[in-house]
């Protein structure tokens, strides 16, 4: 597709359950970013791969935290037991290649909550 | 290790007045230097990027922004502001390394008529 696609848009959780988010990255882009936003403003990543493969997992907490790109499926987030301060957006970006001059386009985010 | 400051959690604008939104960065190396805007409750959307060449960029929605190496900043600008243009900004870098985004703090712009 022309955009990136994410789903759910929000997802709630108790303490202790399993979130899985979804991403579609734009078609023919080769890269997929995970970033996570904290109290509004604070982006963090945490995991980008090129097509199946991991490229870069220096900010994922891996305790708990996975996350992969099959082919032809959309990539996945996965939290396992699920703690509060988790509640964050979770956005998914895509670009066509892995050059510093490649633009990252950017889904429009899930939204979990974790009671 | 490289990083974007953006100086100002709010920056109030009255509607028709030039905008200016500050990002300062500090990179080893040639900066590659994107700002991203971010409306209530949705993602981030791209508006200009500057790898190299003139230091004027022109973006998305009328904006545009200077880079000064000297100064090591890449302020974001419009010559006159909308209320529409009311939403949070982010300064990025990208990674020498793996190519992520670093991101500054984020800016509010609001613009008021």
């Amino acid at each position: 597709g022309e955009e990136v696609a994410q789903t759910p848009k929000h997802l709630v959780r108790g303490e202790g359950q399993k979130a899985k988010l979804y991403c579609a990255p734009i078609k023919g882009h080769s890269y997929v970013f995970w970033y996570q936003q904290v109290l509004k403003n604070e982006f963090k990543f945490l995991i980008s791969f090129q097509n199946e493969n991991v490229f870069d997992e220096t900010g994922m907490p891996k305790e708990r935290f996975s996350a992969k790109c099959l082919p032809n499926s959309p990539c996945s987030l996965e939290i396992q037991a699920t703690k509060l301060e988790d509640s964050a957006v979770y956005f998914c970006a895509s670009s066509l290649g892995q050059g510093r001059q490649e633009t990252q386009y950017f889904g429009p985010g899930t939204r979990l909550l974790v009671l | 290790a490289q990083s974007v400051a953006q100086p100002e959690d709010q920056v109030n604008v009255a509607e028709g007045n030039p905008l200016t939104v500050k990002c300062t960065y500090s990179v080893s190396g040639n900066p590659y230097l994107f700002w991203y805007v971010q409306y209530p409750n949705r993602g981030l959307q791209f508006l200009l990027k500057y790898i190299t060449g003139d230091n004027l960029v022109k973006g998305s929605y009328g904006f545009e922004a200077e880079f000064n190496k000297s100064q090591t900043s890449f302020h974001l600008k419009k010559p006159s502001a909308l209320v529409s243009d009311s939403a949070l900004y982010f300064c990025a870098v990208r990674d020498i390394e793996g190519g992520k985004l670093i991101f500054g703090q984020g800016t509010e712009l609001s613009v008021k008529p």
